[in-house]
């Protein structure tokens, strides 16, 4: 079966722009994470969903920041106005139930110019 | 408030030689889980091992074990026999009772040299 699968894998931005970055979970997994991984760190949470609430959203660095997942399925993280420190890795993970392990995509690596 | 350390930065072996991954966690719950996670230079993060708070037991996968003492709050992770193949970021990571999220340490890099 398909993993989790990100769209686009790179993504070039001059600072002051808007990105959206796609999350495919695994199909029938209820909850979808967001994480930014800075270089050399480890991944810093950002938001959680389960199913198309969103219930955790206190990793958001700022109000720039928005994530959706409308129809409980595919997830959008969206960054306005780009700024130099938002270059990062962005990481979606899923997971079929509370408490199990998080399965991860390959992530989205953003550079901002 | 939760954390997690992984004192070692970069370790680095010869093939079949074995080696231990440590991590340390903070937390005030007393129901909480601990995960290992592997990125190869692929990027990809891969799951390893969850253990809860109330399974002490040690677990061994292969060449791959986990000692896990809540007395000392470590979570400690060995390789034996290391391999070319073993070469990745290991991150451990602390998830509380109350919360779905993940914290990570800021990752071991392990190179195992031929």
């Amino acid at each position: 079966g398909a993993g989790v699968s990100q769209s686009p894998r790179y993504k070039v931005a001059k600072r002051g722009q808007d990105v959206a970055l796609r999350c495919d979970p695994i199909s029938g997994h209820v909850s979808l994470f967001w994480y930014q991984q800075a270089l050399g760190q480890g991944p810093e949470f950002l938001t959680y969903f389960q199913n198309e609430a969103q219930l955790d959203k206190s990793g958001l660095p700022s109000d720039r920041f928005f994530a959706e997942r409308p129809e409980g399925s595919v997830s959008t993280l969206k960054i306005q106005r780009t700024q130099q420190e938002d270059s990062a890795v962005y990481l979606c993970a899923s997971t079929p139930a509370l408490r199990y392990e998080q399965y991860f995509g390959p992530g989205t690596r953003l550079t901002v110019t | 408030a939760q954390k997690v350390t992984q004192a070692q930065t970069e370790i680095s072996v010869v093939e079949k030689e074995d080696v231990t991954l440590d991590c340390v966690y903070e937390t005030r719950d007393t129901t909480y889980y601990l995960f290992w996670y592997k990125q190869p230079p692929s990027g990809e993060l891969v799951f390893l091992i969850r253990r809860n708070s109330f399974d002490e037991q040690n677990e061994i996968s292969g060449r791959y074990s986990w000692n896990f003492q809540k007395s000392t709050s470590s979570f400690n992770f060995t390789i034996t026999a290391s391999q070319v193949v073993d070469s990745a970021v290991y991150f451990c990571a602390l998830s509380e009772g109350g919360s779905e999220k993940l914290v990570f340490g800021k990752g071991t890099k392990l190179t195992v040299n031929p």
